[in-house]
């Protein structure tokens, strides 16, 4: 069985830009969750989405935006980009409501110059 | 709101020597509870969870955890380290209003001395 895949792994953006990540669930998995991890804030919870509705927010700016298609990938978007947006982003695959465990992909590593 | 506490940021044990990190939990109902281990450039991956079944949980890896309530703590064991353990450590919790949120604690990083 397929892991979470996100991608790319690796990106390297100019501040004021945007950009988009992108998390491939474990096929029949219905919940997305993102995340920021930062050796400063440590793993933030940005979002969660479930059967193409947003379930949950964190506390970030608008400027951080997320969604989910019928086939339950999930994009995240990051416009006007900061210096302070360089981060690890983690996906996290779930089964939904009641189930206990969150499965992590290996994470987009976000890097604004 | 729900929230985990990790004690000592960095924690060094010898080879083969028990390792013990620690978490404390704040929560007004019983929580879920989670230890994640994560390995450079990687993303988490689950040792163990606590789910009100039993206080005693095993993980993978030769990892247990034991939960305290009267302590509020859920902290992560194993009897002998392995040069394999080092890594940095989560604990996290889960809020149960039906979504899948985790609140993780600010990390702790094993070092394994040879």
């Amino acid at each position: 069985k397929a892991g979470v895949t996100q991608t790319p792994r690796y990106l390297i953006k100019t501040r004021g830009q945007q950009v988009t990540l992108s998390c491939s669930p474990i096929s029949g998995h219905r919940s997305v969750s993102w995340y920021q991890q930062t050796p400063g804030q440590g793993l933030q919870f940005l979002f969660e989405y479930f059967s193409e509705t947003q379930r949950n927010k964190g506390n970030f700016p608008g400027r951080f935006s997320g969604r989910q298609f019928s086939n339950s990938r999930s994009e995240m978007n990051v416009s006007t980009l900061e210096l302070g947006d360089s981060a690890l982003y983690l996906c996290a695959s779930g089964g939904g409501p009641g189930n206990t465990e969150a499965f992590f992909g290996q994470g987009t590593r976000l890097t604004v110059v | 709101a729900q929230s985990v506490t990790q004690l000592g940021s960095h924690v060094s044990v010898s080879e083969g020597a028990l390792v013990l990190l620690r978490c404390n939990y704040s929560s007004s109902v019983p929580p879920y509870l989670f230890w994640y281990v994560q390995y450079p450039n990687q993303g988490l991956q689950l040792l163990l969870k606590y789910t009100s079944a039993a206080t005693l949980v095993k993980g993978i890896n030769g990892f247990e955890a034991e939960f305290k309530k009267s302590e509020t703590s859920f902290h992560l064991t194993k009897p002998s380290a392995h040069m394999s353990d080092a890594a940095e450590y989560f604990c996290a919790v889960s809020d149960l209003s039906g979504n899948e949120k985790l609140t993780f604690g600010t990390g702790t990083r094993l070092t394994i001395i040879p």
